[in-house]
């Protein structure tokens, strides 16, 4: 069984330019949720979906970031205009669909997004 | 003050040595993870408690909901297990999302 898929491993960008990542999550998983790990500091959550639904974006920066979970397909996380200050490790984690609040999250290997 | 709050920030053993890395939250929570994240950066889910204890391998998890406070043990440690260990909670408030303490960075000397 595949586990959390993330595409690409590493990604750099100029400043101005956008960033796409991808996430295919453990394949009957439907809860997907996005980690953003900057350089020297912990893991702080951004987003969480289901499937076409955006659950909790409490941590999502307001401006320049989103995020979805298409009924097809890999959920994205899209930085516009990206700034040096996005460079930074993001993880994508699933978990299943009918299991109770307590789940574990299986973690993908991350994207390392370098901003020049 | 950080919700999530794990001792040592570092910590530096020989090969064979217990190991304890312990970890305090400040919220009521539905569960508690213990993750480990390699040198090359990967992320492997190690534990999630509720209440008691779990064992799997070398590695040992507790936790006390009354204290607010668990632990991650590894008996007989490798230089294998040099890793940076994560405690993370989910809070009971309804939310799915998990709120991550600094890390604990284990270095095992051969």
């Amino acid at each position: 069984n595949a586990g959390v898929m993330q595409n690409p491993r590493h990604l750099v960008r100029r400043r101005g330019q956008e960033a796409r990542l991808r996430c295919s999550p453990v394949k009957g998983h439907s809860h997907v949720y996005w980690y953003r790990q900057l350089p020297e500091e912990g893991l702080k959550f951004m987003v969480y979906l289901q499937k076409e639904n955006i659950i909790d974006e409490s941590g999502m920066p307001k401006e320049r970031f989103s995020a979805e979970f298409p009924k097809e397909g890999p959920s994205i996380l899209r930085i516009q205009q990206v700034v040096r200050g996005d460079s930074a490790a993001y993880f994508c984690a699933s978990s299943p669909l009918a299991g109770p609040r307590t789940d574990t999250q299986y973690f993908g290997p991350g994207t390392r997004l370098t901003v020049l | 003050k950080n919700e999530v709050e794990q001792s040592p920030q570092n910590l530096t053993a020989q090969e064979g040595e217990f190991i304890t890395i312990n970890c305090s939250y400040s919220v009521g929570i539905s569960a508690l993870h213990w993750l480990q994240q390699h040198p090359g950066g990967g992320i492997v889910s190690l534990f999630m408690l509720s209440s008691g204890k779990k064992k799997h391998g070398r590695l040992i998890a507790t936790i006390n909901i009354q204290e607010k406070h668990s632990s991650l043990h590894i008996t007989a440690s490798h230089p294998r297990d040099s890793a940076v260990y994560i405690c993370a909670v989910r809070s009971n408030f309804g939310n799915e999302k998990l709120t991550f303490g600094t890390g604990t960075r284990l270095t095992i000397i051969p």
